[in-house]
């Protein structure tokens, strides 16, 4: 079955660095695009990022785009978000999520990860 | 594109029919996705493509629609599906989803 596991998270202070890492398994990791979706305590979700499935291609929301960057290891299977320089309101759950689509990008996400908290507080 | 969710949060009793409203803010086709998401928990997919069921989601879940309004309907609502529903545009990046709606116990 498959089952994606984040790591990572913590509490930081502004302006610091972070890297979250997503361990896949039960499915071909090398051949899906990866997604990072996050959701600020009691808000709603919000996209990130995206990486294809070879790592060729990846798709940034505005308010990372710049500070974050995703990553895969696919000898690994696993997914990375670098985030740097961070921000109060970087502070969220993020969620690893897997696209759909086998070597193609359905842009949407059948699995999750259970999340990983990241806090951003001086 | 922005997807507006209605209504932010309803109350519903066990049986009942429900039906959520998302609206983009430009032609999306037949790009959108629902989910659903209980405390604490993540979400999980329930309809892709405007009106194609994920695999193991009850039947009493359906999605309709095309272009810029879409419809998730719950046929008769259970107990287990009071939680937070969202819709989801999968046409072009940035993704966006909508602000979501919390059905609750009446």
């Amino acid at each position: 079955q498959v089952q994606l596991v984040e790591s990572g998270g913590g509490v930081v202070q502004p302006g610091d660095s972070l890297r979250l890492s997503c361990a896949a398994s039960g499915f071909s990791f090398s051949s899906y695009g990866m997604h990072w979706v996050r959701q600020a305590p009691g808000k709603g979700l919000e996209w990130v990022t995206f990486i294809r499935y070879d790592g060729t291609n990846k798709y940034y929301a505005d308010s990372v785009k710049g500070r974050f960057t995703i990553s895969r290891d696919n000898s690994k299977n696993t997914l990375y978000l670098q985030m740097n320089s961070l921000r109060a309101e970087d502070t969220a759950v993020y969620y690893c999520a897997k696209d759909p689509k086998w070597e193609l990008t359905g842009y949407y996400f059948d699995f999750w990860g259970q999340g990983a908290l990241v806090t951003v507080s001086s | 594109i922005q997807m507006t969710q209605s209504p932010s949060s309803l109350s519903a009793s066990v049986g009942d029919r429900v039906t959520i409203t998302c609206r983009a803010s430009q032609t999306i086709s037949k790009y959108l996705n629902w989910y659903q998401q209980k405390p604490g928990k993540a979400p999980k997919l329930l309809i892709y493509a405007a009106s194609s069921s994920q695999s193991g989601v009850p039947s009493r879940f359906s999605g309709s629609g095309s272009g810029t309004d879409f419809t998730l309907t719950i046929s008769s609502l259970q107990r287990e599906d009071f939680a937070t529903y969202y819709c989801q545009q999968s046409y072009s990046t940035p993704l966006t989803f909508g602000g979501g709606t919390k059905v609750e116990i009446k």
